[in-house]
């Protein structure tokens, strides 16, 4: 059963358009969510998150959107840049424990 | 700083065989976690540490698989009689306490079980 679904493998964009990564939950009781990003032979580092009361949260080229009634959050990457290409995981949190989706990878052409 | 590191960052083993992976969290981060990640799939939630403590081990898979972290920082997760179906990358993880948002993620153990 799984909790945290991220339906699409793989994105690719060009370089300067936006990126939007989906993902869908099935729990209504998560606290927040967040979004990691992977590059190759590293661990995932933490990129944005959204508390399950916000709907939007933004930080620079990042904005993360929290749909609750459709249980469902996007990650909205504007310029894209090459840079940017790794795999993308989202996160749902109940207190500590976080559960992933099978994550997205981006690929940002130039 | 020094983030979260792991040892060995690739271990090969064979079949039966017992394997110990080492986790070094951030420094005065009390919250330590470890994840299994298997080909094609997110990271799986093994256990959680508070302190000295294993708060959460639910996510073990049997009893083959043990963690410790007898000082309240270093970890060493512990698989006993190891199978094939355990070759996945180890990840840990730390944060400042459990509420904190954020887990830092060290670079994982690449483990292979032939």
């Amino acid at each position: 059963d799984q909790q945290v679904k991220q339906n699409s493998p793989s994105l690719s964009v060009q370089e300067g358009r936006i990126s939007i990564l989906n993902c869908d939950y099935t729990n209504s009781m998560f606290d927040y969510f967040l979004w990691y990003k992977k590059y190759p032979a590293e661990g995932p580092t933490f990129l944005i998150s959204i508390s399950s009361i916000k709907d939007k949260n933004e930080d620079g080229r990042f904005t993360v959107f929290l749909n609750k009634s459709a249980k469902h959050l996007s990650l909205h990457i504007v310029p894209s840049q090459p840079g940017d290409s790794a795999v993308y995981f989202c996160a749902a949190v109940r207190t500590y424990k976080y559960i992933f989706g099978t994550g997205t990878r981006l690929k940002v052409l130039a | 700083g020094a983030g979260v590191s792991q040892t060995p960052s690739n271990k090969v083993t064979e079949k039966g065989k017992y394997v110990e992976l080492r986790c070094d969290p951030i420094s005065g981060h009390t919250a330590l976690y470890w994840y299994r990640q298997s080909l094609g799939q997110g990271p799986e939630f093994l256990i959680y540490f508070q302190g000295t403590g294993a708060a959460d081990d639910s996510g073990l898979p049997n009893d083959r698989f043990f963690a410790v972290r007898p000082e309240g920082s270093v970890s060493t997760l512990k698989i006993q009689r190891t199978e094939r179906g355990d070759s996945a990358v180890y990840l840990c993880a730390s944060s400042f306490s459990q509420g904190d948002n954020e887990q830092y993620f060290g670079p994982g153990t690449r483990l292979t079980v032939t």
